[in-house]
């Protein structure tokens, strides 16, 4: 069975640091991941799709990358902004394309 | 376009009452699918549908929960005779198909049992 670990569970930063959230999974046999930033009250908001055949995506301050092999994906958030603060969500498509998810890292970034 | 709308936005019901929580997926997108948010549990998928194809339930916790999609369009998730532990957010997405297509999420249902 598929499990998707995030660390740390928690993480409070100043204004402007460069910060790494990490993903693990225990089944290498993924079709893509996604990350996800969900916001108090919220649904999800879509941030980065990794096909399993990529190894990173990047859009504006967001590169995310991926290692299928040793089941690892890291959250590269570049000059931290206050706004960035919300739950980041991992998540795996497996066989039977549901989405696997992991219990999602609290940021908070501090102005 | 419009994005995934869910309604009703809350619910809450007394234990043993049915619900119907909706979902609207993005126009053209063909894959629906419904998850679950918990405290305890996270994120967790409970059924999805492609085009015409039988829906996997694979994640439905008990008989108790059951779904439809109407027309390849709206889907309905039922929940007949809720329990406390059914409280949680709903969450539906949709897809343009299935792999390799990104998932988009609506807003949630939060539903309380009392």
């Amino acid at each position: 069975k598929q499990e998707v670990t995030q660390i740390p569970a928690a993480l409070s930063v100043p204004e402007g640091e460069n910060l790494v959230l990490n993903c693990s999974f225990t089944d290498s046999a993924i079709y893509n991941l996604q990350w996800f930033r969900q916001d108090p009250g919220k649904g999800l908001t879509s941030l980065l799709l990794i096909q399993s055949s990529q190894r990173e995506q990047t859009s504006g301050r967001l590169n995310a990358s991926l290692d299928k092999s040793s089941g690892r994906s890291t959250l590269y958030i570049a000059a931290s902004q206050p706004g960035d603060s919300a739950t980041y969500l991992c998540a795996v498509k497996e066989g039977g394309n549901k989405l696997v998810f992991g219990a999602g890292t609290i940021l908070r970034v501090k102005s | 376009g419009a994005g995934v709308s869910q309604s009703p936005s809350n619910k809450v019901t007394e234990k043993g009452k049915d619900v119907e929580l909706r979902c609207d997926p993005i126009s053209g997108h063909t894959a629906l699918y419904w998850y679950r948010q918990s405290l305890g549990q996270g994120l967790e998928f409970l059924i999805y549908f492609q085009g015409n194809s039988a829906p996997d339930k694979s994640g439905l916790p008990s008989d108790r929960f059951s779904a439809e999609r109407t027309g390849g369009s709206v889907s309905t998730l039922t929940i007949q005779r809720t329990q406390q532990e059914d409280s949680a957010v709903y969450l539906c997405a949709s897809s343009l198909g299935l792999v390799p297509y990104e998932q988009y999420f609506g807003p949630g249902t939060r539903l309380t049992v009392t």
